[in-house]
């Protein structure tokens, strides 16, 4: 496998359901992210993790919960989920955060369908 | 803080026309500026990025983005488009120096017309 990589590529849930989302880079990158795309809706950053620290958390509902083991892997566990929260995550890469040049590599993303 | 602005969040045109989508951004400090493509259903995709370098850069599929610091623009063009450019674009700016997150603009979509 080369870039990111999402698994899975598309999910269906319901309201009461846990699920999570993975992802896995390879890259050697050491900062991850994790963005909501819904439709009509800009491009919306979740959660940034940087040498797998926490840096960002952009006042995303409870209902997430991220979670970035080594530098290669990151997670979005989902649980009580709404019907909005329906759209495309995608996750993405870069070598690092410092100075802000480096540009982003982003996986396929998972199409969640909240029931 | 920094900002970025696509004017027209979709732009039309013809099999073999010039494609011009415009990108505005304001930023404290000087900026890192990138175009990003994404084709249905899949992520996003580098097209180019200006690090302050040349102040035109070429990228791929033929596109090129000229940084214009007296106007904070960074517009993408490419001399003739082709069907398999229909995809949305996508500019972010992220502030040089220290540790930034890109900021990324709405989007615009490229429908090209056979």
């Amino acid at each position: 496998e080369t870039g990111v990589t999402q698994t899975p590529r598309h999910l269906v849930m319901g309201m009461t359901n846990k699920k999570s989302l993975k992802c896995e880079q390879h890259l050697g990158h050491n900062a991850m992210y994790w963005y909501k795309q819904s439709a009509k809706k800009p491009l919306e950053l979740m959660f940034v993790y940087s040498l797998e620290e926490r840096v960002e958390n952009n006042s995303v509902p409870s209902r997430f919960s991220p979670e970035c083991p080594n530098s290669s892997h990151l997670f979005l566990h989902l649980h009580t989920l709404q019907p909005e929260d329906s759209a495309l995550y995608l996750c993405a890469s870069s070598q690092d955060l410092a100075g802000g040049q480096y540009e982003q590599y982003f996986g396929p993303g998972t199409r969640l369908t909240v029931t | 803080a920094q900002s970025v602005t696509q004017l027209g969040s979709h732009v039309s045109v013809s099999e073999g026309a010039l494609v011009l989508l415009r990108c505005n951004y304001s930023s404290s400090v000087p900026p890192y500026l990138f175009w990003y493509v994404q084709y249905p259903n899949q992520g996003l995709q580098l097209l180019l990025k200006y690090t302050s370098a040349a102040t035109l850069v070429k990228g791929i599929n033929g596109f090129e983005a000229e940084f214009k610091k007296s106007e904070t623009s960074f517009h993408l063009t490419k001399p003739s488009a082709h069907m398999s450019d229909a995809a949305e674009y996508f500019c972010a700016v992220s502030p040089s120096g220290g540790s930034y997150i890109p900021t990324f603009g709405r989007g615009t979509s490229l429908i090209v017309h056979p």
